[in-house]
Order: C-alpha cells, then sequence, then structure tokens
C-alpha cells in the first residue's frame, strides 16, 4: 500500500527556534500533500494545501509567513515553523494523495517548544 | 466552506454491543466520507469510506450509511471488542483528491469488557 514518510517524528526545542517537518511519499507520486495541525484532545484542522511546483493554499487563520511550506517534487513537502514558540506545540501530520482518494497519512511529528 | 458537527463526543458501550456515530456536514459538494480511528499519539487509520452515489457500505463488523438529503452520515460498530477503543472522527471532501478533509471533533468510543 502507499507509504507516507514523516520526520522527525518528535521535537522539543527552545522557543524562537525554527524547526523543519519532512513528509515523503515513498512509493507513489503526490500530486497533492496536505498539512495538519492537532492540538491535544482535539481534531485535525487542515492547516494548508500544497501542490508540486507552486505556492501552497492556507486555510483562514494559519499564518502563511509562520508556517512555510515547499513542495518542490512529488514526493516531498516540507513545512517549516518559524520562531516557533509554546501555542506552536501541536501534533503536527501530513498526508498525500496521487489525486485519487485516499489520503495517505504519515506518523505525525509531536513539536513541543519550551 | 464545510462544517462537520460529530456526535457523541464520547461513547461507552458494553463489550459485544453495537456503537453508532453520527456525523452532519454543510456544504452540499462535498461527496466522499471517510471515517478514521487513532489511538494517542498515533495517525489516524482510515477505517471506512463512502462516497454520495452509494447510501451503505459495509466492511465486517463496520458499516457506514449516507443520507445526501439530510446531510448526514453514520458509523455503526457491531460486536465491540475491547481493541475497538479509540478516538473516532468522520470527515467529508470533495472526490478528486485534492481537497483536504474537513473532520468532526471525534467521539471517544470506550468498550466495557
Amino acid at each position: 500500500g502507499a507509504v507516507v514518510s514523516q520526520h522527525p517524528s518528535r521535537v522539543i526545542c527552545k522557543s524562537g527556534t525554527s524547526v523543519k517537518i519532512e513528509c515523503r511519499s515513498l512509493d507513489f507520486q503526490a500530486t497533492t500533500m496536505f498539512w495538519y495541525r492537532q492540538f491535544p484532545k482535539q481534531s485535525l484542522m487542515l492547516m494548508a494545501t500544497s501542490n508540486e511546483g507552486s505556492k501552497a493554499t492556507y486555510e483562514q487563520g494559519v499564518e502563511k509567513d509562520k508556517f512555510l511550506i515547499n513542495h518542490a517534487s512529488l514526493t516531498l513537502s516540507t513545512l517549516t515553523v518559524t520562531s516557533a514558540h509554546p501555542e506552536d506545540s501541536s501534533f503536527y501530520i501530513c498526508s498525500a494523495s496521487e489525486g485519487v482518494l485516499p489520503q495517505h497519512f504519515g506518523d505525525g511529528t509531536r513539536l513541543s517548544i519550551l | 466552506g464545510e462544517n462537520v458537527e460529530q456526535h457523541p463526543s464520547t461513547l461507552s458501550v458494553q463489550e459485544g454491543d453495537s456503537a453508532v456515530i453520527k456525523c452532519t456536514y454543510s456544504d452540499s459538494a462535498s461527496n466522499y466520507f471517510p471515517w478514521y480511528k487513532q489511538e494517542l499519539g498515533k495517525r489516524p487509520q482510515l477505517i471506512i469510506d463512502i462516497r454520495s452515489n452509494v447510501g451503505e457500505k459495509k466492511d465486517q463488523r463496520i458499516a457506514v450509511t449516507l443520507n445526501k438529503t439530510a446531510k448526514h452520515f453514520s458509523l455503526h460498530i457491531t460486536e465491540t471488542q475491547p481493541e475497538d477503543s479509540a478516538v473516532y472522527f468522520c470527515a467529508a471532501s470533495r472526490v478528486g483528491g485534492a481537497d483536504g478533509l474537513t473532520f468532526g471533533k471525534g467521539t471517544h468510543l470506550i468498550i466495557q469488557p
């Protein structure tokens, strides 16, 4: 089946640090990748949608300068949380689609900002 | 945009009994409705999905029903087992894979032995 690899699985860093999270589709070409955020005991919220070679589309309320998304190839998308603060601590999950459903989720990255 | 409501937030059932979780959606253009099971700290796992051209789909102990007119869909789990305990999320999107999913708030299913 389709596999999506997400790294790192866990990050703990100081406030003000920028953190990069990678999302790779291992055995298919992901024309579209999605980034979700999940706070403790809450649901997954779509942050942005990225298509290979074009700018990401951000959901309302998500700061594009804060959460930089790059989708430079059909197998890799990255999310960079710039100047992270404690309120950015969350579970970030990517998913990838090859143009048909369902989406395939990565294992998620637990980000903790001290 | 799409809004998905999910009920109940917590559901406790005796092992062997059935569990039903209900969701409603707002966007009539949505036509793909997956259900996910998520264990603590892990990624959501797709357990069943349905598209708007069918009203019901079943996979062993799990079934999903869809009422397009009323814009609601439900997850049915029969003969519940302890390993069914988890948080379940419904979601909605448009077919095509280019749209992100809008999730419900989740249901914590507890199977009492």
